[in-house]
């Protein structure tokens, strides 16, 4: 079975300082991995995946993430995070199973503090 | 492009009362999710279509739920009789293909059940 786990609930960091959001994953075989962001009231948006290839994945408003198989891992990073960042982060997963559906992480709040 | 859209925003309905939620996917997409957001559960998959046939329902948490997809612009999620552990906010997202396509979401329909 798939499953997507983010340790934190809320991460805080100060404006300028690098970030990082934690996911872990479970699935069999070779996973496909994004990461979506949620500001308030409105949905989800796509920031970034991994499919196949390098493992430094690079996305939108400057994220990139780490795919580390051995690790099962697929952490957000960010080198300077800006206060405008503060919001909800998915973490998501899919098999690559025909029937396999796309399971969403619990969210990790990110606070970004002047 | 509009985006998904969804209506209505709000919606705040009496126990036992009708709710019909609605969706129109991006032009293009050939799938459209149903998700059920709430503090408790997170982010749940209720139900998906793949060119107006829906696939897996299995998330739908009872038969007092239905979603139909009449045409490729447009879907509806139904509740009756509504109750109040139905309110949550209910997202509608569309993508092309499945496998490793993003996901766009809708802004959601937040739902009370009084």
């Amino acid at each position: 079975a798939q499953s997507v786990a983010q340790p934190e609930d809320q991460v805080n960091v100060a404006e300028g300082n690098p970030l990082t959001v934690k996911c872990t994953y479970s699935v069999s075989g070779n996973p496909y991995l994004f990461w979506y962001v949620q500001y308030p009231n409105r949905g989800l948006q796509f920031l970034l995946k991994y499919i196949t290839g390098d493992n430094l994945v690079k996305g939108s408003y400057g994220f990139e993430a780490e795919f580390n198989k051995s690790q099962t891992s697929f952490h957000l990073k960010k080198p300077s995070a800006l206060v405008s960042d503060s919001a909800l982060y998915f973490c998501a997963v899919r098999g690559m199973g025909n029937t396999d559906k796309l399971i969403f992480g619990t969210g990790t709040r990110l606070q970004v503090f002047p | 492009d509009a985006g998904v859209i969804q209506s209505p925003r709000h919606e705040v309905t009496e126990m036992g009362q009708e709710v019909t939620l609605r969706c129109k996917p991006i032009s293009g997409h050939d799938y459209l999710f149903w998700y059920r957001q709430t503090m408790m559960r997170g982010l749940e998959l209720l139900i998906y279509f793949n060119n107006n046939v829906p696939i897996d329902d299995s998330g739908m948490p009872e038969d007092r739920f239905s979603a139909k997809m009449p045409n490729a612009s447009f879907s509806t999620l139904k509740i009756q009789p509504s109750e109040p552990r139905d309110s949550a906010v209910y997202f509608c997202a569309s993508s092309k293909g499945q496998v490793n396509s993003p996901l766009h979401f809708g802004n959601g329909t937040r739902l009370t059940v009084t």
